[in-house]
């Protein structure tokens, strides 16, 4: 099983309706974010947890909201989809206990609003 | 605020040549250093990493990374490019600070000619 699950994979949605992307992680990090990907544009940061009670919004919050349900769940969603909302997007964790630990990565949930 | 520029969008070797990926960091402080690559229809898998120490850094498949500290610079190389290594490639940084965050860069796209 993976270590951190992203659920759905796949979505079609359409424009105005809101939409909930799940992460749950059996790690045990602390840390958790979200992330989306556009070609040529990289991984660009939404939101992101240091933990339960602590939530920070990334470079692009702006139409996003989070929930940190547990340590191990972090949800995104979108309130009202618009289509440039179509996008690849990431869940990730991470460690704050070691030194320089890397995130980990879900397979990703690709998300088309139409 | 930190930044990563990956110069290249798009990288195109010869089945056998060196392959040079480039990474340039903005930052006061010299930050933890990741490289990642992903595979088709895949999530971000961890290459390598520099967090302190040995300033060459070994990493999976072959790659490695030199820290230059004067350049900040963390160019990623092999020395003889395989089919298999056709993928995106996405340098990360994240700053000392505990409360810090990972942040990446545009990506480049591998391609490998036979």
């Amino acid at each position: 099983d993976a270590d951190v699950t992203q659920t759905p994979r796949n979505r079609i949605t359409k424009t105005g309706k809101r939409i909930m992307l799940e992460c749950s992680q059996t790690k045990g990090h602390d840390r958790m974010y979200w992330y989306r990907q556009d070609p040529g544009l990289g991984l660009r940061l939404i939101y992101y947890s240091f933990d339960v009670k602590d939530i920070n919004k990334g470079e692009i919050s702006d139409g996003y909201s989070v929930s940190r349900q547990a340590q191990a769940k972090f949800s995104l969603s979108l309130e009202s989809a618009i289509p440039n909302q179509t996008a690849l997007y990431f869940c990730a964790t991470s460690d704050s206990t070691g030194r320089g630990t890397e995130a980990f990565f879900g397979q990703g949930t690709r998300l088309t609003v139409v | 605020a930190q930044s990563v520029t990956q110069l290249g969008s798009h990288v195109s070797v010869s089945e056998g040549a060196l392959v040079l990926l480039r990474c340039n960091y903005s930052s006061s402080v010299p930050p933890y250093l990741f490289w990642y690559v992903q595979y088709p229809n895949q999530g971000l898998q961890l290459l390598l990493k520099y967090t302190t120490g040995a300033t060459l850094v070994k990493g999976i498949n072959g790659f490695e990374a030199e820290f230059k500290k004067s350049e900040t610079s963390f160019h990623l190389t092999k020395p003889s490019a395989h089919m298999s290594d056709a993928a995106e490639y996405f340098c990360a940084v994240r700053p000392y600070s505990s409360a810090s965050k990972i942040i990446f860069g545009s990506g480049t796209r591998l391609s490998i000619r036979p």
